[in-house]
């Protein structure tokens, strides 16, 4: 089973509007950890922001925050405000802490901006 | 700056050939990774390590081998090169302390 699944390989929002990316995850580790990665056309791997299997509220980084449904074991991406340079791919991972503190993850959403 | 560097940066080899792969890191984290990115699969772990001479296998570890003589460099070593190792090689290190996966540039190989 995949420990990581991103069911959008490419989206599209307009300049200024609100995205939601989708991951969900699969995981029996009570401990674990959620990412959100950006890669731009550059091909560095640019850390967004994070979100701990115990923590209460939803992450934030600035236009960035992560919708956090345990129950449901999702981990969306909400950017607001898209900006042209936000156009990247987006990669969901999970870190499952008492396994090996191995990452895995997703096969990337292509996020393109329009003017 | 997460003091993570990888090389060579980009590498053309012909099949049967040896590869290492080199990662270095100043930050004396424990745990360092190696990954490969392709079209449609996203990142793929192909070896990690937990410590000196302490590594194990990822989900894509056929045909690679790595060692881990010092805390601060991860080899990375394709024995005998394929076309099918083709790919976009990334390192990263993960800091204990904010949990976070810091990333190497990248190391483009290609098996002619």
């Amino acid at each position: 089973a995949q420990k990581i699944t991103q069911t959008q390989p490419g989206m599209f929002v307009q300049e200024k509007e609100a995205v939601t990316l989708d991951c969900t995850y699969d995981t029996s580790d009570p401990s674990y950890g959620l990412f959100w990665y950006k890669q731009p056309s550059s091909g560095e791997m640019i850390f967004l922001i994070y979100q701990g299997s115990y923590d209460q509220q939803n992450a934030t980084e600035g236009r960035y925050s992560l919708n956090f449904q345990k129950a449901r074991k999702s981990a969306n991406l909400v950017i607001s405000a898209s900006q042209l340079g936000d156009s990247a791919m987006y990669f969901c991972a999970m870190r499952e802490v008492n396994t090996g503190n191995q990452f895995y993850f997703g096969t990337g959403t292509s996020l393109t901006v329009i003017p | 700056d997460a003091g993570i560097t990888q090389s060579p940066r980009h590498k053309v080899t012909e099949t049967g050939t040896p590869v290492t792969l080199r990662c270095h890191q100043t930050e004396n984290h424990r745990y360092m990774y190696w990954y490969r990115q392709d079209p449609g699969h996203g990142l793929r772990l192909i070896h990690y390590s937990y410590g000196v001479k302490d590594t194990d296998k990822g989900e894509v570890s056929d045909g690679y081998s790595v060692s881990r003589s010092k805390t601060e460099d991860f080899l990375l070593t394709l024995e005998s090169a394929t076309s099918s190792q083709t790919s976009v090689y990334f390192c990263a290190i993960n800091s204990v302390n904010t949990g976070e996966l810091f990333f190497g540039e990248g190391s483009r190989l290609t098996v002619l």
